[in-house]
C-alpha cells in the first residue's frame, strides 16, 4: 500500500525549534515529489513548498521561503519540515503530500498523510 | 502569482441535488488545476486532475470541466457522503489553491 505516515502532535512553546516528519512506503520514494501544506485553524490550504528526494531539489512558496526548511533523508524514506524559531501563528496542521506523477514539475497530489497538529503556545 | 477565487465559499443543497463550483484564475493555467475534497478532520482527498480527469476511485458523479481561466466543478447527485469542503489547485507555477468552498447539507 501507498502511504505517507507523519510524526505525531507537537506542543511547543515560541522561538524553539521543531522538525517534523513524513515516511513514505509502498513506492519508489525518490522518485515522486513530496509536498508540505499548512491548514490554519479554520482556515484553507496553503501550499509551503515541495522536494524531490532523489537530489534533494527545493522550491519554496514565497510566503514560506526563509521561515521554514524542508528536506529529505532518501535512506529512510523520510522527508522533513522543520522550523529553526516557531511563532504562535505557526500553529496549525501540517501535510505532507505525493505529487501524483513521477519526476513531473508541479502536478496535483494523490497520497497524502494523515497530518501533524503543531501546537505554539506559551 | 496566480490567484484562483472560487465560487460560491458556502454551498446548502440537498441530497439528490447536482450542484457546481466555479473556480477562477487570475490569468490562463490552460489545463494545469486540481480538484479535492475535504472532510472535517481528514486530509484532502483528489477528485480531478488536469482540469477534466477523474481520478481512479473516485465516483462518476464527479466531474471536472473547463481551461484557461474558468473551471467548474460538478456533482451530478449529491449523495451524503459529499457534504466537504472543496478546493482548486492551479499547478502551472506556485501551486496555491483556491480558499475552498464548504458544501452543506440544506
Amino acid at each position: 500500500e501507498v502511504q505517507l505516515v507523519q510524526s505525531g502532535a507537537e506542543v511547543k512553546k515560541p522561538g524553539e525549534s521543531l522538525k517534523i516528519s513524513c515516511k513514505g512506503s509502498g513506492y519508489s520514494f525518490t522518485s515522486y515529489w513530496i509536498g508540505w501544506v499548512r491548514q490554519m485553524p479554520g482556515k484553507g490550504l496553503e501550499w509551503m513548498g515541495i522536494i524531490y528526494p532523489g537530489d534533494s531539489d527545493t522550491r519554496y512558496s514565497p510566503s514560506f521561503q526563509g521561515q521554514v526548511t524542508i528536506s529529505a533523508d532518501k535512506s529512510i524514506s523520510t522527508a522533513y519540515l522543520q522550523w529553526s524559531s516557531l511563532k504562535a501563528s505557526d500553529t496549525a496542521m501540517y501535510y505532507c503530500a505525493r505529487q501524483r506523477v513521477v519526476a513531473a514539475g508541479n502536478d496535483a497530489f494523490d497520497i497524502w498523510g494523515q497530518g501533524t497538529m503543531v501546537t505554539v503556545s506559551s | 502569482d496566480i490567484q484562483l477565487t472560487q465560487s460560491p465559499s458556502f454551498l446548502s443543497a440537498s441530497v439528490g441535488d447536482r450542484v457546481t463550483i466555479t473556480c477562477r484564475a487570475s490569468q490562463g493555467i490552460s489545463s494545469y488545476l486540481a480538484w479535492y475534497q475535504q472532510k472535517p478532520g481528514k486530509a484532502p482527498k483528489l477528485l480531478i486532475y488536469a482540469a477534466s480527469t477523474l481520478q481512479s476511485g473516485v465516483p462518476s458523479r464527479f466531474s471536472g470541466s473547463g481551461s484557461g481561466t474558468e473551471f467548474t466543478l460538478t456533482i451530478s447527485s449529491l449523495q451524503p457522503e459529499d457534504f466537504a469542503t472543496y478546493y482548486c489547485q492551479q499547478l502551472n507555477s506556485y501551486p496555491f489553491f483556491g480558499q475552498g468552498t464548504k458544501l452543506e447539507i440544506k
